[in-house]
């Protein structure tokens, strides 16, 4: 089963509004998780890392004040796309990292498409 | 920083045939992983293959198998008696062994789609 749940998998919203992404760890800790984003038959762009406890590493041109991220627990970070615009919709992935050590695999949620009319 | 370049943007297969996926990356590291996804149209990432740097063996894994080529800087993905299950977007992504604030973070390709003809 999903180690990584993602939710919600599909959000269609009015532009201006916020939207917030979670993904949760489910049956381990995990200290590091990642947020990607990724356009139709493109390749994943790494956006931020986001550490339990302290403020996530932004990824160069990516907007700190647009893209909120809060990793709060050791199994939930979330992202929040702030006053959302038809050039943020696109497909979200998240992946968490199990453990500390190098040889600790990553695991990715399943996704949301976010869809901004 | 590290790269990742998958030249073929799309490759095809007969079914039960071979195919072979090609990745280059640079980086001026000697310690590292790399990877293989599978993204099928679900968009679920899938982990295929994995391969340590420090290891000379190729990985294999059932009919996925890779040719390791660090000084050339090379991984590419064969893909043995190819099924249709097989279709999908697949992904050479490279991970550092180093630590630092994004440690752990994948550095995808542009990714290759393949087809798999009956």
């Amino acid at each position: 089963g999903a180690v990584v749940s993602q939710h919600p998998s599909w959000v269609i919203c009015k532009s201006g509004t916020s939207v917030k992404i979670e993904c949760r760890s489910l049956d381990f800790q995990a200290t590091t998780m990642f947020w990607y984003r990724q356009f139709p038959k493109q390749s994943l762009m790494l956006m931020a890392t986001s550490n339990e406890g302290s403020k996530a590493t932004y990824e160069q041109g990516v907007e700190k004040d647009k893209f909120l991220i809060n990793h709060a627990s050791l199994t939930l970070s979330t992202l929040t796309v702030t006053s959302a615009h038809p050039e943020d919709s696109s497909f979200y992935i998240c992946s968490a990292k199990r453990g500390q050590g190098p040889n600790q695999p990553q695991h990715f949620g399943d996704g949301t498409r976010l869809s901004i009319l | 920083a590290q790269t990742v370049t998958q030249s073929q943007p799309e490759m095809s297969v007969q079914e039960a045939e071979t195919v072979t996926l090609s990745c280059t990356y640079d980086t001026s590291e000697s310690d590292y992983y790399l990877f293989w996804y599978k993204q099928p149209p679900s968009r679920q990432m899938i982990l295929v293959i994995r391969q340590e740097a420090y290891k000379q063996q190729n990985a294999t894994e059932n009919r996925f198998s890779v040719n390791f080529q660090k000084a050339a800087k090379s991984f590419s993905l064969k893909i043995s008696d190819s099924q249709l299950g097989d279709a999908a977007m697949y992904f050479c992504a490279y991970r550092s062994w180093a630590g630092g604030t994004s440690y752990g973070k994948l550095t995808f390709g542009q990714g290759t789609i393949l087809t798999v003809h009956p």
